[in-house]
C-alpha cells in the first residue's frame, strides 16, 4: 500500500495567515492526489484533484501543487469557515489511500 | 447537483453482516465509478472499495474478503455489505461519486452525508 503522510498534523493559524500542509507519499504517484476539507460531524469536501485542479466552487484561495511525492496544499488567506481538517488522497493505484489528517485550528 | 444518502441500520451486532445503500438522485449510477469509505470516530478515512455498474469491483484487500458491492439500476442505488463485523468495523461509512480527471483517472468528486454504523451486542 502506499502510504500517504501529512505534516504537520495540526497547527493553529488566524484569520488572514497563508497556510500551508504538506503531503507525502511513499512511493511516485505522478499527480494523482486530491484535497478534502472536513468539519466536525460532517461529511468530506473535495477541494483539489490531479494535485492542483479545484473543484467547481472552491474558492480560489485554496491551492495545490506537487508531483511525485510531494504534495502542498495552500491557502492563501484562511477565513473563519476554513478552519477544518484536511486529508489528501492517492488514486495512482489500489488501495486507495488517505494522509492522516492535518487539523487547522484558531490562533 | 448529485445527492447522495446513505442509509443502514445504525446498530449491528457482532458476527453479523452490515448492508448499507446509496440511493443517488440527479445522476444515473450507470454513468459513474462510486466507491464506500469509512471514519472511525476520531480517526482518518479508510477506502473500502469501488464499483461501476458495467465492470468489475475493487476492493481494498484488508476488507476483500468479508466486502460486496453490488449496485440497483432500477433504484439507482448502490450497496454495501460487509460481513463477520467485530468492533472495528464501527465508523461513519460514507457512498463517494468518482469521475475522471484529465488524464483518465478517477477521483472523487461528491459524497453522501455518511451514515453511522455501531457494531455492539
Amino acid at each position: 500500500d502506499i502510504q500517504m503522510t501529512q505534516s504537520p498534523s495540526s497547527l493553529s493559524a488566524s484569520v488572514g495567515d497563508r497556510v500551508t500542509i504538506t503531503c507525502r507519499a511513499s512511493q511516485a504517484i505522478r499527480n494523482h492526489l486530491a484535497w478534502f476539507q472536513q468539519k466536525p460531524g460532517k461529511a468530506p469536501k473535495s477541494l483539489i484533484y490531479a494535485a492542483s485542479s479545484l473543484q467547481s466552487g472552491v474558492p480560489s484561495n485554496f491551492s495545490g501543487s506537487g508531483s511525485g511525492t510531494d504534495f502542498t496544499l495552500t491557502i492563501s488567506s484562511l477565513q473563519p469557515e476554513d478552519f477544518a481538517t484536511y486529508y489528501c488522497q492517492q488514486y495512482n493505484s489500489y488501495p486507495l489511500t488517505f494522509g492522516g489528517g492535518t487539523k487547522v485550528e484558531i490562533k | 447537483q448529485v445527492q447522495l444518502q446513505e442509509s443502514g441500520p445504525g446498530l449491528v451486532k457482532p458476527s453479523e453482516t452490515l448492508s448499507l445503500t446509496c440511493s443517488v438522485s440527479d445522476d444515473s449510477i450507470s454513468s459513474f465509478y462510486w466507491s464506500w469509505i469509512r471514519q472511525p470516530a476520531g480517526k482518518g478515512l479508510a477506502w473500502i472499495g469501488r464499483l461501476h455498474t458495467r465492470g468489475s469491483n475493487n476492493y481494498n484487500p484488508s476488507l476483500e474478503s468479508r466486502v460486496t458491492m453490488s449496485a440497483d439500476t432500477s433504484k439507482n442505488q448502490i450497496s454495501l455489505k460487509l460481513t463477520s463485523l467485530t468492533d472495528a468495523d464501527t465508523a461513519v461509512y460514507y457512498c463517494a461519486r468518482e469521475r475522471r480527471d484529465a488524464s483518465g483517472w478517477l477521483y472523487f468528486d461528491s459524497w453522501g452525508q455518511g451514515t453511522v454504523v455501531t457494531v455492539s451486542s
